[in-house]
This record gives C-alpha cells, structure tokens and sequence, in this order.
C-alpha cells in the first residue's frame, strides 16, 4: 500500500507570493490533516478535512486555507507568504480522523520563503 | 484551550542509559498516542493508550497511560544510538480536540 505523498517535496518562495502544497492520502483514508513544524514549535495543526468537509481548525490566520476532493486527495494553499511562514509542512492521514486511529504522515513539504 | 505539555524538551543521554518523557494535558484525554520522528524524517505511529493506568510495552519501550487521562509517559530502557530522535505524544479530548506535545529530542551519545 503505497504511503501519504506530498508534492513537492521542497519550495522556494518570495513574501507576498502564494502557494499550493498537495497531499494524497493513503487509499481508503478519508481524513486528512495538516500541521506546520518549525524548529522548537513542535506540530502545529492547521486543519483537518474529512469527506471534502473542513472538521477542523487551528489558530492560524486566514491566509492558510485548504481543501479536499472527492478521492480525498487535499490541498493547502497559503496565500501573501510572510518569512515567517517557512517550515516543514506535513499531512497524515486515517481512515476516521481525528485520533481515533494512528495518523501516517508524509515526508512534508519545506518551504523557504525569502 | 486544551494543550498538552511535554517535557523535557531535550534529554543528551550516553548509551545504555534510561530516558522518559512525560505528556501532562489540562484536561481528560479519552486517548494518547505517540510517535517518532527521526532526523530529516517524519512522524511515525508508536502506540496509542486509551484506558485508564493502561501499561504497554514494546521491547525497550514501556508506555503508561495516568489513572486520571490526564498523563502519560514514555520510558525507554538502556537507550541505543538508533533511538535518537524526537518523541511527540498526541492527545484527543472526550469532545474531539486533539493536540500534539512540543516533543522532546533524545540524542544518545555513544
């Protein structure tokens, strides 16, 4: 069974730019979360979608928007990046989301952002 | 809100010696997991505890789950170099939130 892929792997943006990071889901997981992961932040959640639904959402601003199509594949997009928008961006997936089953993350998107 | 706090942040250990970091939440947890996440890597599922005191085991890896759902801790026994990483517990309230711990990085020196 093939594993949570995110593409791409890595990103180089400038302040202002916006981006779009991509997630697909191991097959059979419905739910899909993102989180940022910074040096000495440990895993931020950003949200989580569930059957195309936003379940739910974390304390970032609304730059930081996502969604998810009906084979569950998800996409996060951040929009007028700040420098401080760099990190490690991971999606996980399960079957009913939440934390009711084990998440499987992806290797993670980094994004620099200059 | 609801947080989990883990602690320490960092654990140095020489090989062959023990190492435990400990998940506190504010509030009842109806479960916890935890991961690893290797240098370079990801986060990878351990374990998750869902009863109240539960004790699991994995080899080296002891797991305990607080009487209360409010803690839980993770012990490993005589560290190896291959343990290195960081260890992030994740808890889930009885209304559905989850969080994850800041997560403690163990180097393990030879």
């Amino acid at each position: 069974k093939a594993g949570v892929t995110q593409t791409p792997r890595y990103l180089i943006k400038t302040r202002g730019q916006q981006v779009t990071l991509s997630c697909s889901p191991i097959s059979g997981h419905r739910s899909v979360s993102w989180y940022q992961q910074t040096p000495g932040q440990g895993l931020q959640f950003l949200f989580e979608y569930f059957s195309e639904t936003q379940r739910n959402k974390g304390n970032f601003p609304g730059r930081f928007s996502g969604r998810q199509f009906s084979n569950s594949r998800s996409e996060m997009n951040v929009s007028t990046l700040e420098l401080g928008d760099s990190a490690l961006y991971l999606c996980a997936s399960n079957f009913g989301g939440g934390l009711n089953s084990p998440l499987h993350f992806g290797n993670g998107t980094r994004l620099t952002v200059t | 809100g609801q947080q989990v706090m883990q602690i320490p942040q960092y654990q140095h250990v020489q090989e062959g010696e023990d190492f435990t970091t400990y998940c506190n939440s504010s509030t009842t947890l109806s479960n916890i997991q935890w991961y690893k996440q290797r240098p370079g890597g990801h986060p990878v599922f351990l374990i998750q505890l869902v009863k109240s005191g539960e004790v699991k085991k994995q080899k080296r890896l002891t797991f305990q789950f607080g009487e209360a759902k409010k803690n839980s801790s993770l012990h490993i026994t005589a560290t190896q170099t291959t343990d290195v990483g960081t260890y992030f517990c994740a808890g889930r309230t009885n209304a559905g939130k989850s969080t994850f711990g800041d997560g403690t990085t163990l180097t393990v020196k030879p």
